[in-house]
């Protein structure tokens, strides 16, 4: 099936610092959706982004949509320690309807 | 504005069992996706439903079944439970089955022993 790759697998940060993480595909999306998962609870939709080149931003958090549709970075400036959790990528393949692919997750702790 | 919410939030079953997994889809929403979440990996999505149908399919067995209701809720079956079958199960509600946002529920976590 289609595969996202994201990455770093994982990372720890200071905190303050900024944190990028990205996905990369072969195949081309027509959205694409950040999500951040909690230990034991369901993810939560951080940015959705909708047109290649697209740049938007939630508070410290910025992601953009890829030019070539293939892939898409997220950003978090000013990393605090509730930032700690697993961020997924996760795209909507053209003519697939609104079915999600994910990527592997990110694994993000910080050090106080 | 109610958001997602599925029940139980805990089930443990052993091989062979059946098992009934249920999800109440956000305010508005009249599409519910079910995906399966291993541990350390990602969701891979099950299947979806709109207007109480199935309406796309990812890889997984026939043992895996589904239904909506005209509420929009919806209910993920599993025959013939097997000791891989283990893993969270997330339901996610969008406004359409178009692409665009998916909001997901608590998941509910299956053990099969």
């Amino acid at each position: 099936g289609q595969q996202l790759n994201q990455s770093p697998q994982s990372m720890f940060i200071q905190e303050g610092e900024d944190v990028s993480m990205n996905c990369t595909s072969s195949s081309i999306f027509n959205t694409w959706l950040w999500y951040k998962q909690d230990p034991g609870e369901g993810p939560v939709l951080l940015i959705a982004l909708y047109k290649a080149g697209e740049l938007t931003s939630n508070g410290r958090l910025t992601a953009q949509f890829g030019i070539t549709r293939k892939d898409s970075f997220l950003n978090i400036s000013a990393s605090i320690p509730s930032d700690v959790g697993i961020y997924f990528c996760a795209g909507q393949l053209s003519g697939a309807g609104n079915m999600l692919t994910f990527g592997g997750g990110t694994r993000l702790m910080v050090k106080p | 504005e109610t958001g997602v919410t599925q029940s139980p939030t805990h089930l443990i079953k052993t091989r062979g069992q059946q098992v009934t997994l249920r999800c109440s889809s956000q305010s508005g929403h009249n599409t519910v996706s079910w995906y399966q979440q291993a541990l350390g990996q990602g969701p891979q999505f099950i299947f979806q439903y709109y207007r109480e149908e199935e309406n796309g399919r990812g890889n997984f067995p026939p043992r895996f079944s589904g239904l909506q209701f005209p509420n929009y809720s919806s209910e993920l079956n599993v025959n013939a439970l097997e000791l891989d079958d283990s893993a969270l199960y997330l339901c996610a509600s969008s406004l359409a089955p178009l692409p665009g946002a998916q909001y997901f529920g608590p998941g509910t976590r299956l053990l099969v022993l």
